[in-house]
């Protein structure tokens, strides 16, 4: 079946670093691609969406592409914040997940330091 | 902005007790789901709900679990006779339609229970 893989975490900078969070999918056909956080005591929290190949994903400060070619989706940011510290879900959904419900990856965990 | 508003934020339960979390979707929101998330672990799919029925959910949603819209704002997920495994995050979610890209899923902060 479908399914995300991320890097494992935690993922340790300090503030200012370039961030790099890794996500690779197997589906069949053309899912959604997403990125969620979660910040301490809350729940997820949708950073930004890409629904076909080559879309580009953004929204405060990060950036994820959809790569068919590499079934891809990484997670970038130029600078982080101390604020940013978090954890990182990556998610598809459609066409053949099995109707709309969203399959996550491990989640990735971002310590960043002032 | 709405948001997707969930209750209690924690709820402690004796195993074998019945207990139902309650879920408040946005409001011009049509399907809703709930996911659950044991402690260091990753979101897992529990059901989705349209319609007034259930339109798919996962082998997790055995014969203990339901869900119910028992009007026109609340989504419940009821839990007949809770285990030890039970014991997770829940989350409710909620999107204007299918095919998550242009109606991502908007989701509440969790109800965590814990079985004693």
């Amino acid at each position: 079946g479908d399914s995300v893989t991320q890097m494992e975490g935690p993922v340790t900078l300090s503030e200012e670093a370039f961030l790099t969070i890794n996500c690779t999918y197997t589906a069949t056909g053309y899912p959604s691609l997403f990125w969620y956080v979660q910040y301490p005591g809350e729940g997820l929290q949708l950073l930004l969406k890409a629904t076909k190949a080559d879309d580009k994903g953004s929204n405060k400060g990060f950036e994820a592409t959809y790569r068919k070619e590499t079934t891809s989706f990484h997670l970038e940011k130029g600078s982080v914040q101390v604020s940013d510290s978090a954890v990182y879900f990556c998610a598809l959904s459609g066409p053949h997940s099995g109707g709309d419900k969203l399959i996550f990856g491990t989640g990735t965990r971002l310590q960043v330091f002032p | 902005e709405p948001e997707v508003t969930q209750t209690p934020s924690h709820q402690v339960t004796q195993m074998g007790q019945e207990v139902i979390l309650r879920c408040v979707p946005i409001s011009n929101h049509l399907y809703f789901y709930w996911y659950r998330q044991i402690l260091g672990q990753k979101v897992e799919f529990l059901v989705s709900f349209y319609n007034n029925e259930i339109s798919e959910k996962s082998e997790i949603f055995d014969d203990q679990f339901s869900v119910e819209r028992p009007d026109g704002s609340n989504f419940t997920l009821k839990i007949r006779s809770t285990k030890l495994e039970d014991s997770a995050m829940y989350f409710c979610a909620s999107s204007e339609g299918p095919r998550g890209g242009n109606q991502p899923q908007h989701f509440g902060d969790g109800t965590r229970l814990s079985i004693l």
